[in-house]
C-alpha cells in the first residue's frame, strides 16, 4: 500500500516562532488532508489540499502532487497550536491512509 | 448543531466480552468510517461504508463487526476475538467517499481490564 511519511516526528517551538511540517507520500493521490489532534483526542480538519496552496489564518499548506509531498506552515505559533498534526492521503483504493504524525509542543 | 457524536467517551470491558461503540451523524453524509488509534501512532482503518446496507473491511477488520442499517448510524462491535482491543476508536464521515473531506467524532477510549 501507499507509504506516508511525516517529518519531523517531534517539534518544540517557542511561542511566536514559525515552523514547517512535511508529508511525503509514495504514490499518486486523489485527496490529501491535514488534521490537528488536540490533547483530548479530537481530530480537526485543517485543509483539504490534493494540490496547490491554501491559507487559513496563521496556517497554510502547499501540496506538490507531481513531486509527492505536502507542507504545512505554522506562523506565529501559539500554545493552542500544540498537539499532533496528521497528514492523510487517498490513493486509488478510496482508503484514507494516515502518516504517523508530528507532535508539536509550543512553549509560552 | 451538525456533527458526529460517539458514545460512550470511555468504556471498560472485561476480557471475553463483546462491546458496541455508537457513532451517529446528522450531516447527511453517505460515507462513514471507523478507525483505531494506538498510542503514538496514526489512525488505521477498521471498516468503512459508502452507502446504507453496505460496508467493506479496512486494513484491520479482524475481531470487529459493523452494521449500516440507517444512513446516520454506523455502530462498531468489538468482539472477544479481537486480541488487543485497548485503543482509542474514532468514527468519521464524508459526503460521498474517501476522496471528500472527512469529519471526525470525539472518539471512544476502550480499555480492557
Amino acid at each position: 500500500g501507499i507509504q506516508v511519511e511525516q517529518s519531523p516526528p517531534d517539534l518544540i517551538l517557542q511561542e511566536g516562532a514559525n515552523s514547517t511540517l512535511r508529508c511525503n507520500f509514495s504514490d499518486s493521490v486523489n485527496n490529501l488532508q491535514w488534521f490537528h489532534q488536540n490533547p483530548w483526542g479530537q481530530l480537526i480538519n485543517l485543509f483539504y489540499i490534493p494540490s496547490g496552496t491554501k491559507q487559513n489564518g496563521r496556517l497554510s499548506a502547499t501540496t506538490v502532487a507531481t513531486e509527492r509531498y505536502s507542507l504545512l506552515y505554522i506562523s506565529s505559533s501559539q500554545t493552542t497550536d500544540s498537539g499532533v498534526y496528521f497528514c492523510a492521503v487517498v490513493p486509488n483504493d478510496y482508503k484514507l491512509s494516515f502518516g504517523a504524525g508530528t507532535t508539536v509542543t509550543v512553549r509560552a | 448543531d451538525g456533527g458526529i457524536t460517539q458514545s460512550p467517551k470511555y468504556l471498560f470491558r472485561k476480557e471475553g466480552q463483546n462491546v458496541t461503540l455508537s457513532c451517529e451523524q446528522n450531516l447527511n453524509h453517505d460515507a462513514m468510517y471507523w478507525y483505531r488509534q494506538d498510542p503514538g501512532q496514526g489512525l488505521r482503518l477498521i471498516y468503512y461504508s459508502q452507502i446504507v446496507n453496505d460496508f467493506q473491511k479496512g486494513d484491520i477488520a479482524e475481531g470487529y463487526s459493523v452494521s449500516r442499517e440507517k444512513k446516520e448510524s454506523f455502530p462498531l462491535t468489538v468482539t472477544s476475538a479481537q486480541k488487543n482491543p485497548t485503543a482509542f476508536y474514532l468514527c468519521a464521515s464524508s459526503r460521498a467517499g474517501a476522496r471528500d473531506t472527512q469529519y471526525f467524532g470525539p472518539g471512544t477510549r476502550l480499555t480492557v481490564l
